[in-house]
């Protein structure tokens, strides 16, 4: 399809686990962001990648959490050692322009992770 | 920083009515981006309009139009019309227009249609 695709759709894990969640941006979107949607919550920016720029992962809650963009294409946000905090709705969008230009970003279905 | 708030965490409305969902925000930039998205039950964001600040007019997009007061940090949202497939979340969402373009987002509004 032509939209922002992640996998899986749902995750359920034990606490302490790792997990790896997936995001394929449209293809040509040279910027993708995740955000976080806790329950009952809007949605929390966590890190965003532009290009061969360095990430700006000003809005990762701490150090278990990490996220990598291979290609200037598919990215993975990690969390290690998961704690029942963890559980959220994780989205991920992209837009074609970078640092200075406005676009409009595009979501994807996100990933329901639930850690028990 | 920026906030958004979203006053309004249910409403709920009879098919072809009209309804305006509430929207304020807090920033001392001058240019910027507003923006409403709606999360229908599949969880999918879904762009229904957006306003740059530097434009006097209202946006509009089919049955949804927007009043924007920029010196009141207002951004409200109108819906004419309101179909079934209205039923959704909505969110607010705010966009600085320099540097980093991300969203900052309203804890959301719970949007009803009633037949």
């Amino acid at each position: 399809g032509a939209g922002v695709s992640q996998s899986p759709s749902n995750k359920v894990t034990e606490k302490g686990k790792d997990v790896e969640l997936r995001c394929d941006p449209i293809s040509g979107h040279t910027a993708l962001y995740w955000y976080r949607q806790s329950l009952g919550q809007g949605l929390e920016f966590l890190i965003y990648f532009q290009g061969n720029s360095a990430p700006d992962k000003s809005g990762l809650p701490s150090d278990r959490f990490s996220a990598e963009r291979t290609g200037g294409s598919v990215s993975t946000l990690t969390i290690q050692r998961t704690q029942q905090e963890d559980s959220a709705v994780y989205l991920c969008a992209s837009t074609t322009v970078g640092r200075g230009l406005q676009e409009t970003q595009y979501f994807g279905p996100g990933t329901r992770l639930l850690v028990l | 920083a920026q906030t958004v708030t979203q006053s309004q965490p249910e409403m709920s409305v009879q098919e072809a009515e009209t309804v305006t969902l509430s929207c304020t925000y807090d920033t001392s930039e001058s240019n910027y981006y507003l923006f409403w998205y709606k999360q229908p039950p599949s969880r999918q964001m879904i762009l229904v309009i957006r306003q740059e600040a530097y434009k006097q007019q209202n946006a509009t997009e089919n049955r949804f139009s927007v009043n924007f007061q920029k010196a009141a940090k207002s951004f409200s949202l109108k819906i004419s019309d309101s179909q079934l497939g209205d039923t959704a979340m909505y969110f607010c969402a705010f966009m600085i227009n320099f540097g980093n373009e991300k969203l900052t987002f309203g804890t959301g509004t719970r949007l009803t249609i009633i037949p």
